[in-house]
């Protein structure tokens, strides 16, 4: 069964903190997405990651694929108050349509 | 465009009602999903639909029903629900290797 676990589960920082979240898997993907939630909308795709190694840059945020795709990380710089929501990453094996969901990492900036 | 557009917004619904979820996607994209989220947890895929077929289903009870009348449209039908299936769901589509994009969710209550 493939997993994908994220650390931390939940974080409430203060405005201005940086923070990473990491997504983990012992199963290779052929690309992984990142998506932003808030409260009873959908997810929101932020980026997707596709070769190993490869990082993306959005803003503050600053994604990262792992070198042998298993693993990911996403770093937020100068945390703000609308960067609340519950962040989700997602994995793609190549050939199929079955997306493989992380655990969700909530997160809180206060002002 | 990556819009997915999902109707109602909000639905109550009695145990012995019959109901409709339905979903547009105008990205020509070939496959879609539905999926069911409970609060603070990832979403957990129901069903897929590629090529208008149904490709994937994940062991979800006969009372949801899907159906994909052609590549835009997707349903859920839903009858004799039980009070547990109250979540937000969701209906998501992508090609195939590539992201998926997700529609603001219905809300559905079962009293």
């Amino acid at each position: 069964t493939q997993l994908l676990e994220q650390s931390p589960q939940f974080l409430s920082i203060q405005e201005g903190e940086n923070l990473t979240v990491y997504c983990n898997s012992s199963s290779v993907f052929s690309s992984l997405q990142w998506y932003r939630q808030e409260p009873g909308e959908g997810p929101v795709l932020l980026v997707t990651v596709v070769t190993g190694g490869e990082v993306k840059k959005l803003k503050r945020l600053t994604f990262q694929f792992g070198d042998a795709r298993k693993d990911s990380s996403l770093h937020i710089t100068a945390a703000q108050p609308g960067d609340t929501g519950l962040y989700l990453c997602a994995g793609l094996t190549s050939g199929t349509y079955k997306y493989i969901f992380g655990t969700g990492t909530r997160l809180k900036v206060l002002a | 465009d990556t819009e997915v557009t999902q109707t109602p917004k909000h639905l109550v619904m009695g145990m012995t009602n019959k109901k409709s979820l339905k979903c547009e996607q105008h990205m020509g994209h070939r496959a879609m999903y539905w999926y069911k989220q409970k609060a603070k947890k990832p979403p957990e895929l129901m069903f897929v639909y590629s090529y208008e077929k149904l490709s994937i289903n994940e062991s979800v009870p006969s009372r949801f029903s899907p159906e994909c009348p052609n590549s835009s449209l997707l349903n859920l039908h839903l009858h004799a629900l039980q009070p547990e299936d109250s979540a937000l769901y969701l209906c998501a589509s992508s090609e195939l290797d590539s992201e998926q994009y997700f529609g603001p969710g219905t809300r559905l209550t079962v009293t």
